[in-house]
């Protein structure tokens, strides 16, 4: 079964500052992986998705993550913070190959101060 | 054009009472998703339709949840006989079809509060 763990459930960075959220997975099949976020009041928006054809996956608004088979891990991380980028992100598995649905970790709050 | 659409956005109902949640998907759509998020289990998978057909029902929590989708197109999920566990916001999403490849687009959710 699939599952993902995202460990720490609010970071806080300066704005300029490195923006690292961690995503550890759990897979009995090559995983298909994928990085949401979601602005309050608003549903989620794709960040960047992982599916086997790069290790390294550059998404929207500057955020990338580095698929680490032998960590079974696919942090996202932005050089420098934004003041928008405060904002809730989740981190998810899709259950099979097909892609028919997701399981998301419990999410990381990004608070981002000047 | 239209993203996902999602009606009401906030409903607040009694316990013991049945709901209805609607989400209009995107035109052209095929694959439609239901998902719950809530603050004890975060974001969970509840259901997905191909088309009308609704190959995977494991995620329902209870016999007391369904969904349906006619025409291709608008889906419902109902409750019935709420209760305060229940309590939680309920967000759709669509996709051109299924497979990790199409992008699932969400709505913004519909906040149940049951008390």
């Amino acid at each position: 079964a699939q599952s993902v763990t995202q460990l720490g459930s609010h970071v806080s960075v300066s704005e300029g500052a490195l923006v690292l959220l961690r995503c550890n997975y759990s897979s009995s099949v090559p995983p298909y992986l994928f990085w949401y976020v979601q602005y309050p009041n608003q549903g989620l928006q794709l960040l960047l998705k992982y599916t086997s054809a790069a290790t390294l996956v550059k998404g929207i608004n500057g955020f990338e993550a580095e698929f680490k088979k032998s960590e079974t891990s696919f942090h996202l991380t932005k050089p420098s913070a934004h003041m928008s980028d405060a904002a809730e992100y989740f981190c998810a598995v899709s259950v099979d190959q097909a892609g028919t649905a997701l399981i998301f970790g419990k999410g990381t709050t990004l608070s981002v101060s000047s | 054009g239209a993203g996902v659409s999602q009606s009401p956005s906030n409903k607040v109902t009694e316990k013991g009472k049945d709901v209805e949640l609607r989400c209009d998907p995107i035109s052209g759509h095929t694959a439609l998703y239901w998902y719950r998020q809530s603050l004890g289990q975060g974001l969970e998978f509840l259901i997905y339709f191909q088309g009308n057909s609704a190959p995977d029902k494991s995620g329902l929590p209870s016999d007391r949840f369904s969904a349906e989708r006619t025409g291709g197109s608008v889906s419902t999920l109902t409750i019935q006989r709420t209760q305060q566990e229940d309590s939680a916001v309920y967000l759709c999403a669509s996709s051109l079809g299924t497979g990790t490849h199409y992008e699932q687009y969400f709505g913004p959710g519909t906040r149940l509060t049951v008390t």
